[in-house]
Protein backbone atom coordinates (compact mmCIF):
# COMPACT_ATOMS: atom_id res chain seq x y z
CA UNK A 1 0.00 0.00 0.00
CA UNK A 2 0.76 3.26 -0.42
CA UNK A 3 0.85 6.34 2.18
CA UNK A 4 2.26 9.90 2.56
CA UNK A 5 2.91 11.33 5.89
CA UNK A 6 3.62 14.79 6.91
CA UNK A 7 3.82 15.23 10.27
CA UNK A 8 3.56 18.69 10.80
CA UNK A 9 0.14 20.07 11.32
CA UNK A 10 1.08 23.77 11.21
CA UNK A 11 4.74 25.43 10.78
CA UNK A 12 4.98 29.12 12.00
CA UNK A 13 8.10 31.03 10.67
CA UNK A 14 9.23 34.23 10.56
CA UNK A 15 9.50 36.16 7.21
CA UNK A 16 13.38 35.81 6.38
CA UNK A 17 13.90 32.55 7.80
CA UNK A 18 14.51 28.71 6.76
CA UNK A 19 11.62 26.53 5.80
CA UNK A 20 11.63 22.67 5.79
CA UNK A 21 8.50 21.16 4.91
CA UNK A 22 8.65 17.16 6.52
CA UNK A 23 7.28 14.23 3.78
CA UNK A 24 7.81 10.75 4.21
CA UNK A 25 6.22 7.93 1.77
CA UNK A 26 5.83 4.17 1.96
CA UNK A 27 5.46 2.65 -1.78
CA UNK A 28 6.83 -0.76 -3.09
CA UNK A 29 7.50 0.74 -6.11
CA UNK A 30 9.21 3.29 -7.82
CA UNK A 31 7.36 6.82 -6.29
CA UNK A 32 6.59 10.11 -8.46
CA UNK A 33 6.50 12.51 -5.89
CA UNK A 34 4.49 16.10 -5.89
CA UNK A 35 4.36 19.16 -4.27
CA UNK A 36 1.10 20.64 -4.28
CA UNK A 37 0.01 24.24 -2.78
CA UNK A 38 -3.04 25.65 -1.76
CA UNK A 39 -3.27 29.36 -1.11
CA UNK A 40 -6.15 31.07 0.23
CA UNK A 41 -9.37 31.08 -1.68
CA UNK A 42 -7.84 29.38 -4.48
CA UNK A 43 -7.51 26.25 -5.95
CA UNK A 44 -4.96 23.42 -5.22
CA UNK A 45 -2.18 23.54 -7.65
CA UNK A 46 1.20 22.13 -8.57
CA UNK A 47 4.48 23.51 -6.83
CA UNK A 48 6.83 20.94 -7.82
CA UNK A 49 7.42 17.39 -8.60
CA UNK A 50 10.58 15.22 -8.00
CA UNK A 51 11.21 13.83 -11.78
CA UNK A 52 11.34 17.48 -13.19
CA UNK A 53 14.30 18.58 -10.44
CA UNK A 54 12.85 22.39 -10.36
CA UNK A 55 13.00 25.23 -8.32
CA UNK A 56 9.51 26.94 -8.21
CA UNK A 57 9.16 29.89 -6.32
CA UNK A 58 12.05 29.02 -4.27
CA UNK A 59 11.19 26.19 -3.19
CA UNK A 60 12.66 22.37 -3.72
CA UNK A 61 12.47 19.36 -2.78
CA UNK A 62 14.87 16.25 -3.09
CA UNK A 63 13.75 12.47 -2.92
CA UNK A 64 16.06 10.38 -0.71
CA UNK A 65 15.08 7.10 -1.36
CA UNK A 66 17.46 5.41 1.64
CA UNK A 67 15.57 8.00 3.78
CA UNK A 68 11.73 7.49 1.84
CA UNK A 69 11.30 11.10 2.38
CA UNK A 70 10.42 14.20 -0.13
CA UNK A 71 11.20 17.23 2.07
CA UNK A 72 10.26 20.76 0.94
CA UNK A 73 12.76 23.40 1.93
CA UNK A 74 13.33 27.77 1.22
CA UNK A 75 15.78 29.08 2.46
CA UNK A 76 14.36 32.39 3.17
CA UNK A 77 10.43 32.23 3.73
CA UNK A 78 8.18 35.30 2.40
CA UNK A 79 5.14 36.14 3.44
CA UNK A 80 3.49 35.18 0.57
CA UNK A 81 4.61 31.72 0.87
CA UNK A 82 1.84 31.30 3.59
CA UNK A 83 -0.58 28.23 2.61
CA UNK A 84 -1.27 24.72 2.87
CA UNK A 85 1.30 22.42 1.80
CA UNK A 86 0.47 19.07 0.38
CA UNK A 87 2.91 16.26 -0.65
CA UNK A 88 1.65 13.68 -3.18
CA UNK A 89 3.18 10.03 -4.14
CA UNK A 90 1.59 8.79 -7.81
CA UNK A 91 0.94 5.02 -7.90
CA UNK A 92 2.43 4.26 -12.01
CA UNK A 93 0.97 1.21 -11.42
CA UNK A 94 -3.12 2.07 -10.71
CA UNK A 95 -2.43 5.99 -11.44
CA UNK A 96 -3.48 6.71 -7.91
CA UNK A 97 -2.97 10.13 -6.81
CA UNK A 98 -2.67 9.89 -2.91
CA UNK A 99 -2.15 12.69 -0.65
CA UNK A 100 -0.61 13.51 2.78
CA UNK A 101 -2.53 15.40 5.19
CA UNK A 102 -0.67 18.61 4.58
CA UNK A 103 1.29 21.07 6.61
CA UNK A 104 -0.52 24.20 6.73
CA UNK A 105 2.61 26.92 7.04
CA UNK A 106 2.24 30.90 8.42
CA UNK A 107 4.96 33.24 7.55
CA UNK A 108 5.12 36.57 9.86
CA UNK A 109 6.16 39.58 9.37
CA UNK B 1 -10.32 28.59 -20.46
CA UNK B 2 -12.15 26.88 -17.68
CA UNK B 3 -10.13 23.89 -16.80
CA UNK B 4 -12.20 21.98 -14.01
CA UNK B 5 -15.45 22.38 -13.28
CA UNK B 6 -17.10 21.42 -9.94
CA UNK B 7 -21.33 21.91 -9.82
CA UNK B 8 -22.44 22.93 -7.18
CA UNK B 9 -20.29 24.85 -4.99
CA UNK B 10 -22.12 24.54 -1.74
CA UNK B 11 -25.02 22.61 -0.61
CA UNK B 12 -26.99 21.40 2.32
CA UNK B 13 -28.61 18.57 2.85
CA UNK B 14 -30.91 16.48 5.30
CA UNK B 15 -29.77 13.00 6.56
CA UNK B 16 -30.89 9.97 4.56
CA UNK B 17 -31.22 12.25 0.97
CA UNK B 18 -29.20 11.53 -2.06
CA UNK B 19 -27.47 13.95 -4.51
CA UNK B 20 -24.94 14.00 -7.25
CA UNK B 21 -21.73 16.12 -7.58
CA UNK B 22 -20.87 16.87 -11.50
CA UNK B 23 -17.16 17.38 -12.18
CA UNK B 24 -16.44 18.98 -15.84
CA UNK B 25 -12.87 18.95 -17.79
CA UNK B 26 -12.23 20.46 -21.31
CA UNK B 27 -8.42 19.29 -21.07
CA UNK B 28 -9.00 16.22 -22.55
CA UNK B 29 -8.04 14.36 -19.58
CA UNK B 30 -7.60 10.63 -19.24
CA UNK B 31 -7.82 10.71 -15.69
CA UNK B 32 -10.38 11.92 -12.92
CA UNK B 33 -10.15 11.44 -9.19
CA UNK B 34 -12.40 12.68 -6.54
CA UNK B 35 -11.35 13.62 -3.00
CA UNK B 36 -12.63 14.96 0.21
CA UNK B 37 -10.45 17.52 2.43
CA UNK B 38 -11.07 17.00 6.10
CA UNK B 39 -9.17 19.13 9.00
CA UNK B 40 -6.00 17.53 10.41
CA UNK B 41 -7.27 14.43 7.65
CA UNK B 42 -6.17 16.49 4.36
CA UNK B 43 -7.27 15.27 0.94
CA UNK B 44 -8.52 11.98 0.93
CA UNK B 45 -9.61 9.79 -2.65
CA UNK B 46 -12.69 8.19 -2.97
CA UNK B 47 -12.64 7.24 -6.16
CA UNK B 48 -11.11 7.48 -9.54
CA UNK B 49 -11.27 6.78 -12.86
CA UNK B 50 -8.41 5.70 -15.48
CA UNK B 51 -10.97 6.93 -18.50
CA UNK B 52 -14.07 6.57 -19.78
CA UNK B 53 -16.43 3.81 -18.73
CA UNK B 54 -13.98 3.32 -15.95
CA UNK B 55 -13.91 3.53 -12.08
CA UNK B 56 -11.82 2.66 -9.19
CA UNK B 57 -12.66 2.50 -5.65
CA UNK B 58 -10.04 5.09 -3.72
CA UNK B 59 -8.97 5.30 -0.66
CA UNK B 60 -12.59 6.45 1.44
CA UNK B 61 -15.26 5.00 -1.28
CA UNK B 62 -17.79 3.74 1.08
CA UNK B 63 -21.03 6.03 0.88
CA UNK B 64 -20.06 6.90 -2.77
CA UNK B 65 -20.66 6.31 -6.10
CA UNK B 66 -19.00 7.44 -9.25
CA UNK B 67 -20.44 7.18 -12.84
CA UNK B 68 -17.65 8.20 -15.86
CA UNK B 69 -20.12 7.87 -19.03
CA UNK B 70 -18.14 10.31 -20.75
CA UNK B 71 -14.21 11.42 -21.14
CA UNK B 72 -14.97 14.93 -19.56
CA UNK B 73 -17.44 14.23 -16.87
CA UNK B 74 -16.89 12.62 -13.89
CA UNK B 75 -20.06 12.30 -11.18
CA UNK B 76 -19.66 11.52 -7.59
CA UNK B 77 -23.18 10.29 -5.79
CA UNK B 78 -24.03 10.44 -2.09
CA UNK B 79 -27.56 7.69 -2.51
CA UNK B 80 -28.20 8.22 1.48
CA UNK B 81 -26.39 11.09 3.25
CA UNK B 82 -24.75 11.28 6.38
CA UNK B 83 -23.62 13.50 8.71
CA UNK B 84 -20.23 12.34 8.40
CA UNK B 85 -19.94 12.71 4.55
CA UNK B 86 -20.01 16.59 5.45
CA UNK B 87 -16.76 17.65 3.86
CA UNK B 88 -15.46 19.73 1.06
CA UNK B 89 -14.95 17.83 -2.08
CA UNK B 90 -12.55 18.08 -4.87
CA UNK B 91 -12.08 16.40 -8.22
CA UNK B 92 -9.22 16.69 -10.42
CA UNK B 93 -7.72 15.53 -13.85
CA UNK B 94 -4.69 14.70 -15.19
CA UNK B 95 -3.35 12.98 -17.99
CA UNK B 96 -0.76 9.94 -18.01
CA UNK B 97 3.01 10.44 -17.70
CA UNK B 98 5.49 10.77 -15.26
CA UNK B 99 5.24 14.48 -15.28
CA UNK B 100 1.09 14.90 -15.67
CA UNK B 101 0.07 17.41 -13.20
CA UNK B 102 -3.16 17.26 -11.60
CA UNK B 103 -5.45 20.04 -12.54
CA UNK B 104 -7.94 20.69 -9.39
CA UNK B 105 -11.67 22.27 -9.51
CA UNK B 106 -12.75 25.04 -7.25
CA UNK B 107 -14.42 22.71 -4.55
CA UNK B 108 -17.91 21.77 -3.52
CA UNK B 109 -18.67 22.58 0.32
CA UNK B 110 -21.12 19.88 1.84
CA UNK B 111 -22.92 20.13 4.77
CA UNK B 112 -25.29 17.11 5.87
CA UNK B 113 -27.61 17.87 8.96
Amino acid sequence: AQRVTQPEKLLSVFKGAPVELKCNYSYSGSPELFWYVQYSRQRLQLLLRHISRESIKGFTADLNKGETSFHLKKPFAQEEDSAMYYCALLNTGFQKLVFGTGTRLLVSP
Amino acid sequence: NAGVTQTPKFRVLKTGQSMTLLCAQDMNHEYMYWYRQDPGMGLRLIHYSVGEGTTAKGEVPDGYNVSRLKKQNFLLGLESAAPSQTSVYFCASSNPGLEAEAFFGQGTRLTVV
